[in-house]
């Protein structure tokens, strides 16, 4: 099976301007999370999105916005970008089965967005 | 609420000897926990995970994990640390609504393995 990828690998942007990120899931999975890595904060959960319903959500501001698609694909939208959006965006699958303690989060490689 | 700490931010070791990753975790109800590796410009890649089976948990590349309820630790290990081991270690433990996916990351493990 095709892991997790991640569209574009790279993307340098100017503040105020906004950005889209997107995440396409290891076939069958249902539910797309993602996470913020930054040298400071860490890896920090943003949202996660089952059957196209954001199920979950972390303590971003509403600039951080995603939506998912039927095929289950995943975009991540950042708006009036600041310096400190600049991070490495993670995006993970997984079949989604709440409930299921099972259920394994596998990751992308990433999308390194640079804000000057 | 969930948290983990991971007791080390950097811990180098020499080609050959034992490796120990340190991780204490809270949870207010039974935990599943993991551990994921980085390596430099790579995504997270899956070490290994316990979700209330054997405490005793075995992982890829030789590595495993004991989980221990009394002193809420989920350590990892490694009888014999490879050059290509030296990565980033990251304890994770599942957190937000019960059954959802929200992972909690520790602040991370650099681990330096020296020749």
């Amino acid at each position: 099976k095709a892991g997790v990828t991640q569209t574009p690998r790279y993307l340098i942007k100017t503040r105020g301007q906004q950005v889209t990120l997107s995440c396409s899931p290891i076939s069958g999975h249902r539910s797309v999370s993602w996470y913020q890595q930054t040298p400071g904060q860490g890896l920090q959960f943003l949202f996660e999105y089952f059957s196209e319903t954001q199920r979950n959500k972390g303590n971003f501001p509403g600039r951080f916005s995603g939506r998912q698609f039927s095929n289950s694909r995943s975009e991540m939208n950042v708006s009036t970008l600041e310096l400190g959006d600049s991070a490495l965006y993670l995006c993970a699958s997984s079949p989604g089965l709440a409930g299921l303690v099972t259920d394994t989060q596998y990751f992308g490689p990433g999308t390194r967005l640079t804000v000057l | 609420a969930q948290s983990v700490t991971q007791l080390d931010s950097h811990v180098s070791v020499s080609e050959g000897t034992p490796v120990l990753l340190r991780c204490n975790y809270s949870s207010s109800y039974s935990p599943s926990l993991f551990w994921y590796v980085q390596h430099p410009n790579k995504g997270l890649q899956l070490l290994l995970k316990y979700t209330s089976a054997a405490t005793l948990v075995k992982g890829i590349n030789g590595f495993e994990a004991e989980f221990k309820k009394s002193e809420t630790s989920f350590h990892l290990t490694k009888p014999s640390a490879h050059m290509s081991d030296a990565a980033e270690y990251f304890c994770v433990v599942r957190g937000g609504k019960k059954g959802y996916n929200k992972l909690i990351f520790g602040a991370g493990t650099r681990l330096a393995v020296h020749p």
